[in-house]
């Protein structure tokens, strides 16, 4: 089955500075990978994702890039915010009736 | 605002009760999920389910963990008996599928206690 290995664990930043969290899967087949924000008493939250046939994609504050060469794929965050501060997951599907796999996820801490 | 709604949102039980966890999925959804998040483990798969169907429960304990979908708008997880190693927040999500890929929506997740 699929394998998604994330870090850092922990992540600490000043305000204003970027962040990066970076995973890594184990499955070829593995096309669709959505990250997902947590903040403390709330469910996961989907805030953006990518998908094999494209290589970055941004939204706003925030980027993706994905080698599925190496099966890399990247969280960018710039120009942090407090507000930013969550536990952040990364997660991997071959699509179709396969699981979606998560990281173990990263605890971000922005510093104001 | 559509968005998943579970219930309880906490719970404390006694070891070798019952505990019985409901979800709403987003109206339209075909796909629902439960996860299990822990410290130690993170988020996993326990099951999922597909136009009612189940398609995989092989992330739960068959033994004492139970899942159903008795109509399009309530999916239930069930605990009997429970363990303290049991004690988790149990998330449900749910998504639409159309053939490619499922973008799932969480719950804000039921805080299981077991004593």
């Amino acid at each position: 089955g699929e394998n998604v290995e994330q870090h850092p664990s922990t992540l600490s930043v000043q305000e204003g500075d970027s962040a990066v969290i970076k995973c890594t899967y184990s499955d070829s087949a593995s096309n669709y990978f959505p990250w997902y924000k947590q903040e403390l008493g709330k469910g996961p939250q989907l805030i953006i994702d990518i998908r094999s046939n494209v290589g970055e994609k941004k939204d706003q504050r925030i980027a993706v890039t994905l080698n599925k060469t190496a099966k890399h794929f990247s969280l960018h965050i710039t120009e942090t915010q407090p507000e930013d501060s969550a536990v952040y997951f990364c997660a991997a599907s071959a699509g179709g009736y396969q699981k979606v796999t998560f990281g173990i996820g990263t605890k971000l801490q922005v510093i104001p | 605002d559509a968005r998943v709604t579970q219930t309880p949102r906490h719970k404390v039980t006694e070891m070798g009760q019952e505990v019985t966890m409901r979800c709403q999925p987003i109206l339209g959804h075909n796909t629902v999920f439960w996860y299990r998040q822990t410290m130690m483990q993170g988020l996993e798969l326990l099951a999922y389910f597909r136009n009612r169907a189940p398609l995989d429960d092989s992330g739960m304990p068959k033994d004492r963990f139970s899942a159903e979908m008795p109509d399009a708008t309530l999916a239930t997880l069930k605990i009997q008996p429970s363990e303290p190693r049991d004690s988790a927040v149990y998330f449900c999500a749910s998504g639409l599928w159309r053939g490619v890929d499922t973008e799932a929506f969480f719950g804000q997740g039921t805080r299981l206690t077991v004593v």
